[in-house]
């Protein structure tokens, strides 16, 4: 079980780029979720998903966009990059019921 | 909606010293409450959490936390910390019985144990 996954690692953009996210889970979970990291700032959360095909805002939603065409995976986009969007990216997953959920390592994203 | 608040942003301390790090909540309906631990570049992992039963909550690692509900609070402790548990800390709230089990996370302590 390799749990919750996140691709890239790392990634450096250019203001106004685009790019996309992976989450993978490998645990059936239905739920999942986006959140960013900032210092001082915690965890606060761009989008979630309750299902395959499904898709919520959370507390910070604009300039993100997500897709949940397959269960085990949770898309986040950013169509055009900017400075503010320098943050740490981490995917969560759950189990309906279950409150606990599982994170993945995170990706680092830098926007020059 | 609700809210969480983590009293300090820092905590040091010296190897095998007692410690505690704070947290308040605000909801006007009921909780469910979790400490999540990030080591350094690292995802977070669930410490403890309070659904319901005790209000006296163990966790991994020998971290505990009390549920006070007339004094909203949640408050991790550890009577002798180790070298290892330097990390951040976050405290979270999710509302008991809703649809989506979004967390609320706090702003989080990082704890720093020295020798």
């Amino acid at each position: 079980n390799a749990g919750v996954t996140q691709t890239p690692k790392f990634r450096v953009l250019k203001t106004g780029q685009s790019m996309t996210l992976l989450c993978a889970q490998d645990m059936n979970h239905e739920y999942m979720y986006w959140y960013r990291q900032d210092p001082g700032m915690g965890l606060r959360l761009i989008h979630y998903s309750v299902g395959e095909g499904t898709t919520a805002k959370g507390e910070v939603p604009d300039g993100y966009n997500v897709s949940r065409l397959k269960k085990q995976n949770f898309l986040l986009g950013l169509e055009s990059a900017a400075p503010s969007q320098t943050s740490v990216y981490f995917c969560a997953s759950s189990l309906p019921g279950v409150y606990e959920q599982y994170f993945g390592p995170g990706t680092r994203l830098t926007v020059t | 909606a609700q809210s969480v608040t983590q009293l300090d942003s820092q905590v040091p301390v010296f190897e095998e010293a007692p410690v505690e790090l704070r947290c308040n909540y605000s909801s006007s309906v009921s909780v469910y409450l979790f400490w999540y631990v990030q080591y350094p570049n690292q995802g977070l992992q669930l410490l403890l959490k309070y659904l319901s039963g005790s209000t006296l909550v163990k966790g991994i690692n020998g971290f505990e936390a009390e549920f006070n509900k007339s004094q909203t609070s949640f408050h991790l402790r550890k009577p002798s910390v180790h070298i290892s548990d330097t990390a951040e800390y976050f405290c979270a709230v999710s509302h008991s019985g809703g649809s989506n089990y979004k967390l609320t996370f706090g702003k989080g302590t990082l704890l720093t144990v020295n020798p």
